[in-house]
């Protein structure tokens, strides 16, 4: 069965570093997000991106924050500046869509310290 | 806004028995309304959705949710539940056509006892 996959699964970084979460999208999907999970808090929705450009974003996605499809495969989060409030885990999902199931990848835990 | 209220945080269920887990929402119009589960490691994935028609939902691995318009509720069910039905369990309301992003719950951490 596709799915989505995402990596790296953990990743450390100091604070002020530029980090970039990558997933790989289900192959015929047109839609993808980028949600986080602060610890002990709610899945909270970050972007939506389709046709590549961003569909929908949230106040969380400030400019700090940005997003790319470099290839046909690849759908990137790109955190500019980390700071420790950045520390989460970080869940990419997409979807054949707009109104469709939003097949959801593993995660990445991030880490800033 | 629109939001979700899951109102147990653990739950605790003997193997065998029942379970319900309760969904409130928060929505003007008529919500796409979701249930997702998340074992350790893994990622979210989805047990059932109602978009319309019939109030009662079946899913995946013996659940179901029944939508119930006037409390605002989207509660999942199991008649018997397996051990390896514990995970965290999250529901997830979506605006459909007015929106991309999902609203989650918190989620309910559930515990089986053998």
């Amino acid at each position: 069965e596709p799915e989505v996959t995402q990596t790296p699964s953990h990743q450390v970084t100091q604070m002020g570093q530029e980090v970039i979460l990558r997933c790989v999208p289900i192959s015929n999907h047109l839609y993808f997000y980028w949600y986080r999970q602060i610890l002990g808090q709610k899945v909270e929705f970050l972007v939506s991106f389709y046709n590549n450009e961003i569909s929908e974003k949230s106040e969380i996605f400030d400019d700090q924050f940005s997003v790319e499809r470099p290839d046909g495969s690849n759908f990137t989060l790109k955190i500019r500046s980390t700071k420790l409030e950045d520390s989460a885990m970080y869940f990419c999902a997409s979807s054949w869509d707009r109104d469709d199931e939003q097949y959801f990848g593993p995660g990445t835990r991030l880490t800033v310290t | 806004a629109q939001s979700v209220t899951q109102p147990d945080i653990h739950i605790t269920v003997s193997e065998g028995a029942s379970l319900e887990l309760r969904c409130n929402y928060s929505y003007g119009a008529t919500p796409y309304l979701f249930w997702y589960v998340q074992s350790p490691g893994q990622g979210l994935q989805l047990l059932l959705k109602y978009f319309s028609g019939d109030t009662l939902v079946q899913g995946i691995k013996g659940f179901e949710a029944e939508f119930k318009r006037s409390q605002s509720s989207f509660n999942l069910r199991k008649p018997s539940v397996h051990w390896s039905d514990a995970a965290e369990y999250f529901c997830a309301v979506g605006a459909g056509g007015g929106a991309d992003g999902l609203t989650f719950g918190k989620g309910t951490h559930l515990i089986i006892q053998p």
